[in-house]
């Protein structure tokens, strides 16, 4: 099945302690992107990546780092993470960054909570 | 700037009728693509429908259809007979497709949605 698995679905955890988002997708996607969901505010882009070693900021990216070491994976890090990254978290591919009606295949959310 | 403006917080809506949900965006790309996703209670994001900017006819997608009206910049999402399982959030979002595309989606800020039995 055709996918994009990101995990852990929920996480808590305290300020300074770094974590790590995994994000994979089975579709051999090129583009990858990560965003953050807040009340209010709908979904924000984190970082997006275009391509292998291709990765470059979003809208809200600091306090986030990522890399893409191979196609499939996309992980988001989270450094010294502080309350103000507690959000819900998507993982999104799609076949390029121009893609059409096929649009983007969301992971199932990441919901963090930082105390 | 590109922006998505969804201009209803909260909707009811009474089981079996129709229902639309605004939304408006600016851009100034001549070629761009609109979305619209639903996100039930459970959290994930569930594609419902797309427009391209050069689409002659508005899309549909079984009792989803997309009300584009290019000239007004509004990409208004209509639901037919509501059932119980639409109740959910709904964002509109949009990328454009011009120099400089970075692939981004510019979402809105979410309608939801509560069909009454």
């Amino acid at each position: 099945e055709a996918q994009v698995t990101q995990n852990p679905r929920y996480l808590i955890t305290v300020t300074g302690k770094k974590l790590t988002v995994t994000c994979s997708q089975n579709m051999n996607h090129e583009y990858m992107s990560w965003y953050r969901q807040d009340p209010g505010l709908g979904l924000r882009q984190i970082y997006y990546s275009m391509n292998v070693e291709v990765t470059d900021k979003g809208d809200v990216p600091e306090g986030y780092k990522v890399s893409r070491k191979e196609k499939r994976n996309f992980p988001l890090i989270l450094e010294s993470p502080s309350p103000n990254q507690t959000s819900l978290y998507f993982c999104a591919s799609s076949l390029s960054q121009g893609a059409g009606r096929g649009g983007y295949t969301f992971g199932s959310g990441t919901r963090l909570t930082v105390v | 700037a590109q922006k998505i403006t969804q201009t209803q917080p909260g909707m009811f809506v009474q089981e079996k009728e129709a229902v639309t949900l605004d939304c408006t965006y600016d851009t100034s790309d001549p070629s761009y693509g609109l979305f619209w996703y639903k996100q039930p209670s459970s959290g994930e994001m569930i594609f419902l429908i797309y427009q391209g900017s050069y689409d002659q006819q508005n899309a549909t997608e079984g009792r989803y259809s997309l009300n584009f009206q290019k000239a007004r910049k509004s990409a208004n999402l209509v639901i037919s007979a509501s059932q119980l399982g639409d109740s959910a959030m709904y964002f509109c979002a949009m990328r454009a497709h011009g120099s400089g595309n970075t692939g981004k989606l510019i979402f809105g800020q979410g309608t939801t949605l509560q069909v009454k039995p």
